[in-house]
């Protein structure tokens, strides 16, 4: 079974600074994706980042970095130069690779980042 | 880009009537589709997954009799909450993908139900 772990409830961090989400996951699949999620209070949920249990580097998207350690199975998200405008809910989701197509989004709890002028 | 709309985006219903909330995928070919539950401040629960023609697969704990999915179309998947109690007020969320990159999963905006 899938599993994700988002141990952070909610995180304050200061505008222009950088700021750490954490991620763990549990899956016994050896193809897997993993996925970084903003939900603004709008509901809208926009994705940021991905990155596939084969890739070789951590993905990088403008200010979104994911940090990934396989053997850890970590996949935190980094994101630099904090914005008023990040504040929102973070999930973390992973996703069974089946011939390189994949199927349904299994999420994390979610992490309220609060961004303070 | 692509993208997938929700209607309506929020709906006001009495006990033990029906609703019916439609997810469209605008500009592609969905070949399955998504449903997400999620309550304030929790986490997206995945409520079953449609594709194309076929009966949808329900997640352990969902009631099938009660959130009827219908995938008619390769553009068109509907959720129906039948005799809606007040604890089925949620935020119902689709996603689709036309299965073509590992990555991607398209989101509708969600559906805000409120059972009275």
């Amino acid at each position: 079974a899938q599993k994700i772990t988002q141990t952070q409830p909610g995180m304050f961090v200061q505008e222009k600074e950088a700021v750490t989400l954490d991620c763990t996951y549990d899956t016994s699949d050896p193809s897997y994706g993993l996925f970084w999620y903003k939900q603004p209070s709008s509901g809208e949920m926009i994705f940021l980042i991905y990155q596939g249990s084969y890739d070789q580097q951590n993905a990088t998207e403008g200010r979104y970095s994911l940090n990934f350690q396989k053997a850890r199975k970590s996949a935190n998200l980094v994101i630099s130069a904090s914005q008023l405008g990040d504040s929102a809910m973070y999930f973390c989701a992973m996703r069974r690779m089946i011939y390189n197509q994949g199927g349904k989004l299994i999420f994390g709890q979610g992490t309220e980042l609060s961004v303070k002028p | 880009g692509a993208v997938v709309s929700q209607h309506p985006s929020w709906v006001i219903c009495k006990s033990g009537t029906s609703v019916k909330i439609e997810c469209r995928s605008l500009d592609f070919q969905a070949t399955t589709m998504f449903w997400y539950r999620q309550f304030p401040k929790q986490s997206l629960m995945l409520m079953a997954t449609s594709n194309e023609g076929s009966k949808a697969t329900y997640e352990q704990g969902v009631e099938k009799d009660k959130f009827l999915i219908n995938h008619a179309s390769l553009t068109l998947s509907t959720l129906t909450v039948t005799s809606a109690h007040p604890e089925d007020s949620s935020f119902y969320i689709c996603s689709a993908t036309q299965g073509v990159t590992p990555y991607e999963q398209y989101f509708g905006p969600g559906t805000r139900l409120t059972v009275t």
